[in-house]
């Protein structure tokens, strides 16, 4: 079981909003670790989308954001397209574990 | 651009050492964390550890008494060991780069799938 706790799936309709919750500890993201985001396209190799609770690297669109309140963290995915189809994955510094990632959040476009 | 390449045997017998290597596409190796993680099949992404310049290594707890991660510059290259492997090993392993500062994985390899059975 994750430390990192997420959501297993979310879905919506093209076009709508989506969120990804991102539950921590006061060891992460309760101590004001960054927190970083991953797309995993099927078959893929994961990608990083989020960087730092809330910027995007070169080339994602700006329909991907974060954020972070307190030991949680957030995805949000607007404008939801087919090829968001993917599993997302948090990630944050822990203090007794470097990497710690989330469980996964498959996102399913209806 | 920056390019993470694993290679190693993709099947392994029980009780016996994983070892997979690294190559990497840049310029230098100072600066970042080189770093290992794994994913079995149809699961979620589990950090092995990391290596930094100087040698030193960093490894997931659950799994340190079996691993060595080890660095060599010249050859631009960083390796995984996992001594004593069961089929709860099996997975596709990452390599990946791994920011100081704020410890994103910024570049990962394409992944290599290890299966372990007799």
């Amino acid at each position: 079981q994750s430390v990192l706790t997420q959501p297993p799936s979310v879905s919506g309709a093209p076009g709508q909003r989506v969120t990804i919750s991102c539950t921590g500890s006061s060891s992460n993201i309760g101590a004001g670790y960054d927190v970083h985001w991953y797309q995993q396209l099927p078959g893929a190799a994961p990608k990083l989308l989020i960087y730092g609770d809330n910027n995007r690297p070169s080339g994602v669109p700006d329909r991907f954001s974060g954020s972070k309140s307190g030991t949680s963290a957030s995805l949000a995915i607007t404008g939801l397209q087919a090829d968001d189809e993917a599993d997302y994955y948090c990630q944050c510094y822990d203090s007794t574990l470097s990497g710690l990632f989330g469980g996964g959040t498959k996102v399913t476009v209806l | 651009q920056v390019q993470l390449q694993e290679s190693g045997p993709g099947l392994v017998k029980p009780s016996e050492t994983l070892s997979l290597t690294c190559t990497v596409s840049v310029d230098s190796m100072r600066s970042y964390y080189w770093s290992w993680i794994r994913q079995p099949p149809g699961k979620g992404l589990e950090w092995i550890g990391y290596v930094y310049n100087s040698g030193g290594t960093r490894t997931n707890p659950s799994l340190k008494s079996r691993v060595t991660i080890s660095l060599d510059t010249s050859k631009k290259q960083f390796s995984l060991k996992l001594s004593s492997v069961s089929a709860a090993d099996t997975a596709v392993y990452y390599c990946a780069r791994l920011r100081r500062g704020d410890y994103a994985f910024d570049y990962w390899g394409q992944g290599v799938l290890v299966t372990v059975s007799a």
